[in-house]
């Protein structure tokens, strides 16, 4: 079944310095991903989404990349602010068709040093 | 302003003692789900609904019940809570226009069973 996995459970970056987080998932027939942000004692936020025919989406600020070969994405944030610190999580849907069927993956904590 | 709410916020319940944690977006959004997050395990999917009256199981439905009789309001029944149902819960909701994938995510319910 699918699977979404982060490489690093915790990111120790500075304050404008830019961020990756990374992301691996399992199923090679998986065609949209997702990230969501949770800011501490908030639910998650949309942040950016990818389907599997773009090899890279740039939102404000951050980037999405997906490499289909290795089944691994990332989600790039530029010049870093503290009010990025927060858990990311990517997600890609499971299933057939648009059911609104979810997984997550267990997410990596960004802390940003000022 | 466009919000998905739950209540209670925080509830303390003994084993056995059925309980209902609310969820209503006023979006008129068409998907809804419910998720709960523990810690190291990331989010994960109790029940999805499509639509009014459309539910459907998501990776951890055991335990749980749901209904969708207006398109609005979503509520999470706990018919009989165990200690392993100790979580924080989270209801969410979007628009099929955009994909049913771009979640808006209430504040979260952390529900405690001693």
């Amino acid at each position: 079944g699918e699977n979404v996995g982060l490489h690093l459970p915790t990111l120790s970056v500075q304050e404008g310095d830019n961020s990756i987080i990374n992301c691996a998932y399992s199923n090679s027939a998986s065609d949209y991903f997702i990230w969501y942000k949770q800011e501490s004692g908030k639910g998650p936020q949309f942040i950016i989404d990818i389907r599997s025919n773009m090899d890279k989406r740039q939102g404000q600020r951050v980037t999405v990349l997906l490499n289909k070969t290795v089944k691994h994405l990332s989600l790039q944030i530029a010049a870093t602010q503290p009010g990025d610190s927060a858990v990311y999580f990517c997600a890609t849907p499971t299933g057939q068709g648009n059911t609104g069927k979810l997984i997550f993956g267990q997410g990596t904590t960004l802390q940003v040093k000022p | 302003e466009a919000q998905v709410t739950q209540n209670p916020r925080y509830l303390i319940t003994v084993t056995g003692k059925k309980l209902t944690v609310t969820c209503s977006q006023n979006m008129n959004h068409e998907y809804m789900s419910w998720y709960r997050q523990d810690p190291g395990l990331g989010l994960r999917q109790i029940y999805y609904s499509m639509n009014v009256e459309v539910t459907d199981k998501g990776d951890v439905p055991e335990g749980y019940k749901v209904s969708r009789k207006e398109k609005r309001n979503f509520p999470l029944i706990l018919e009989s809570p165990s200690p392993n149902q100790t979580s924080l819960y989270f209801c969410a909701s979007s628009w099929a226009g955009t994909g049913p994938y771009e979640q808006y995510f209430g504040p979260g319910t952390r529900l405690t069973v001693t």
